[in-house]
């Protein structure tokens, strides 16, 4: 079965500065999908960014930003510019392929890293 | 469009009580999923359905049972409700098996 570790329970950092959250994860696929979802304290679960497993080029959306390392397993998202609206719970999460014969298990999420922006 | 919606918020059961908790989208999306948020835990995958009629058992499946009757329709079922299903339960879906994850504002449920 898939696993999803993220090894930083709670963060905090400054407005304005940079924060970096790790993510790390097993699976004998070779073609999967990587997300980071957002949980504020609204509950709803919002999509940061996604990174397909055959693509080498990072992705991007405006302040967010990956690190995808294919051979280490590791998928860490880079918020630059953070914000007070930032302060969320961040989940990492893989994307097993369905039907594929290595398991069907939809989304398989990490713990959670809870982020804290001061201001 | 209201994306996915869940019907209740919150519920308060008593032990041994039973609930259905609906999740409906109106997307036209094929895949349905219901998941379960516990402190420290993340989310974790209770049932899913690749279909209409079709469902299948993801980590935690224990306890609960599931129908889609319709497309637009999945809901999760508890028989006989035990103080260990207390949790946030979050429905999604998406439109393949790779694409974007689209959740329900999610229920708090409570069993005293």
């Amino acid at each position: 079965a898939q696993t999803v570790t993220q090894s930083q329970p709670e963060m905090s950092v400054q407005e304005a500065e940079t924060v970096t959250l790790s993510c790390t994860y097993d699976t004998s696929e070779s073609n999967y999908y990587l997300f980071w979802y957002k949980q504020p304290p609204s509950r709803q679960m919002i999509l940061v960014i996604r990174q397909e497993a055959y693509k080498q080029q990072n992705a991007t959306e405006n302040r967010f930003s990956v690190n995808f390392q294919k051979a280490a397993k590791s998928f860490s998202l880079k918020i630059s510019d953070s914000q007070l609206g930032d302060t969320a719970m961040y989940f990492c999460a893989f994307m097993n392929p369905l039907f594929s014969g290595g398991g069907a298990d939809g989304l398989t999420f990490g713990k959670g890293t809870h982020l804290i922006i001061q201001p | 469009n209201a994306g996915v919606t869940q019907t209740p918020k919150f519920r308060v059961l008593k032990t041994g009580q039973s609930m259905t908790l609906l999740c409906a989208q109106d997307m036209n999306h094929e895949y349905m999923y219901w998941y379960r948020q516990d402190p420290g835990m993340g989310l974790r995958l209770i049932h899913y359905s690749v279909g209409e009629g079709t469902t299948a058992k993801g980590e935690v499946p224990d306890g609960y049972n599931v129908s889609r009757l319709k497309k637009q329709n999945f809901l999760l079922g508890l028989e006989s409700a035990a103080p260990s299903q207390t949790s946030v339960y979050f429905c999604a879906s998406t439109v393949g098996a790779y694409t974007e994850a689209f959740f329900g504002q999610g229920t708090r449920l409570t069993v005293v």
